[in-house]
């Protein structure tokens, strides 16, 4: 079974601050790795994915994420952190051993809540 | 990438009535999935919609209360049946595109039983 784990409920940091936000994973296969922004009263946005190449990924408004297969983590992270980077963040897995029914599904983290202090 | 247009964005319902919730695509995705979630906890897993079958549900949910229809590649709905207050929740749709394996989430909709 496939599972994700985001160790912290909050991060705080101030703005203009590095931020990292922690995910780690547990797959039987190969990892495909996900991270999601969510505002509030809305869906949820695709920031970066992980599936193979470089471990450094690259993603959308500034943020990357270092995969690490040893340690099974996809940490979040960003170099200066903005007041508008506030939001409920996902991390999520697809295992791409899993068959059947368990094919194709994402498995999601609790979620983060990230604070951004002016 | 895949846009998910989902609807309605909220709704308030006498409980013992139904909601029919609806995802439109605007391209194919090969697999869509609906999720329910708390407000500000994470996605649970209802079931993944197959196009032309039943639907593949999760542990906890059944067929008679999360009714799914997905008649193409682009569509699917999902039916809450005989509401309770424990069903108020916030319901996502999402498609896989195939390529690249991205996962689009529909804006999600605001359920509140009362």
């Amino acid at each position: 079974a496939q599972s994700v784990a985001q160790p912290e409920d909050q991060v705080n940091v101030a703005e203009g601050n590095p931020l990292t936000v922690k995910c780690t994973y547990s797959v039987s296969g190969n990892p495909y790795l996900f991270w999601y922004v969510q505002y509030p009263n809305r869906g949820l946005q695709f920031l970066l994915k992980y599936i193979t190449g470089d471990n450094l990924v690259k993603g959308s408004y500034g943020f990357e994420a270092e995969f690490n297969k040893s340690q099974t983590s996809f940490h979040l992270k960003k170099p200066s952190a903005l007041v508008s980077d506030s939001a409920l963040y996902f991390c999520a897995v697809r295992d791409m051993g899993a068959g059947g029914t368990s094919y194709g599904k994402l498995t999601f983290g609790q979620g983060t809540i990230l604070t951004v202090h002016p | 990438s895949a846009v998910i247009s989902q609807k309605p964005s909220r709704d308030i319902c006498q409980r013992g009535t139904s909601l029919t919730i609806q995802c439109q695509v605007d391209s194919q995705v090969t697999m869509m999935f609906w999720y329910r979630q708390q407000p500000g906890q994470s996605l649970t897993l209802i079931a993944t919609a197959n196009q032309g079958s039943e639907a593949t549900y999760e542990s906890g949910f059944v067929i008679d209360k999360f009714p799914i229809s997905r008649p193409n590649l682009t569509f699917s709905t999902l039916t809450v049946s005989n509401m309770s207050p424990e069903d108020s929740s916030i319901y996502l749709c999402s498609g896989e595109t195939g390529a690249g394996y991205g996962y689009t989430f529909g804006s999600g909709t605001r359920l509140t039983v009362v």
